[in-house]
């Protein structure tokens, strides 16, 4: 059992609706991240949070907005998305600098 | 800045083959450097790591050894199994800038596919 729970698992929406991703940890972990992972490709790092702060945006589109209301809850909004969007979108969790990321099974987005 | 380079495969082999999965890496400092794997329809789990020069990680008959001196962090397991079969990827991590926490650099991924 993965201990990063993220939902939904699957979410489909049209480019006009506002939705949010949720990303839940409870290992004391004080580092979150979101991913992007398109198909047979390796993950992209989108947002790093380190101790509810917003530390690293890859110049990620305004169009997604990450939020992280305490240190085992991240949240990303997603509004006015483009069918190339679509994706599998990873969250993950660390203790911090140098230490290994645990991730969870990803939420699988689909824009019509 | 950095990157990880990993042969993409497909690999396929049989059961009970040795498996070398080679990765080299390119960054400044001292990056630690993990193997993840990933299973159809699944996030990515956690395989090893290794924090510095000559660490060894090892986890369920995979290792890998942190070297330096050739920048490298290859995989190997003894003998597969056809549940190995899965996308394996390489990955640093180094700190940030900014002195928080830091983000994963992946390599493309090897394609695993081991035939009974």
């Amino acid at each position: 059992d993965t201990e990063v729970t993220q939902t939904p698992k699957h979410l489909v929406m049209g480019m006009t609706n506002k939705k949010s991703l949720k990303c839940e940890q409870h290992m004391g972990h004080r580092a979150m991240y979101w991913y992007k992972q398109k198909a047979k490709k390796p993950p992209e790092l989108m947002f790093v949070y380190s101790y509810e702060k917003l530390s690293i945006n890859e110049s990620v589109p305004s169009r997604f907005s990450p939020e992280c209301p305490n240190s085992s809850l991240l949240n990303l909004h997603l509004h006015a998305l483009q069918p190339e969007d679509s994706a599998l979108y990873l969250c993950a969790s660390s203790q911090g600098m140098g230490q290994p990321q645990h991730f969870g099974d990803g939420t699988r987005l689909s824009i019509l | 800045g950095d990157s990880v380079t990993q042969m993409e495969g497909p690999v396929t082999l049989s059961e009970e083959a040795f498996l070398t999965i080679n990765c080299t890496y390119t960054a400044t400092g001292y990056p630690s450097l993990f193997w993840y794997v990933q299973y159809p329809g699944e996030g990515l789990q956690l395989l090893l790591k290794a924090t510095k020069a000559d660490d060894k990680g090892s986890n369920k008959g995979f290792e890998a050894t942190y070297r330096k001196e050739t920048t490298s962090f290859h995989l190997e397991k003894g003998s597969v199994q056809v549940s190995d079969s899965a996308v394996y990827f390489c990955a640093l991590t180094r700190p940030h800038s900014g002195g928080g926490a830091d983000g994963l650099t992946f390599g493309k991924g090897t394609h695993l596919i081991i035939q009974p």
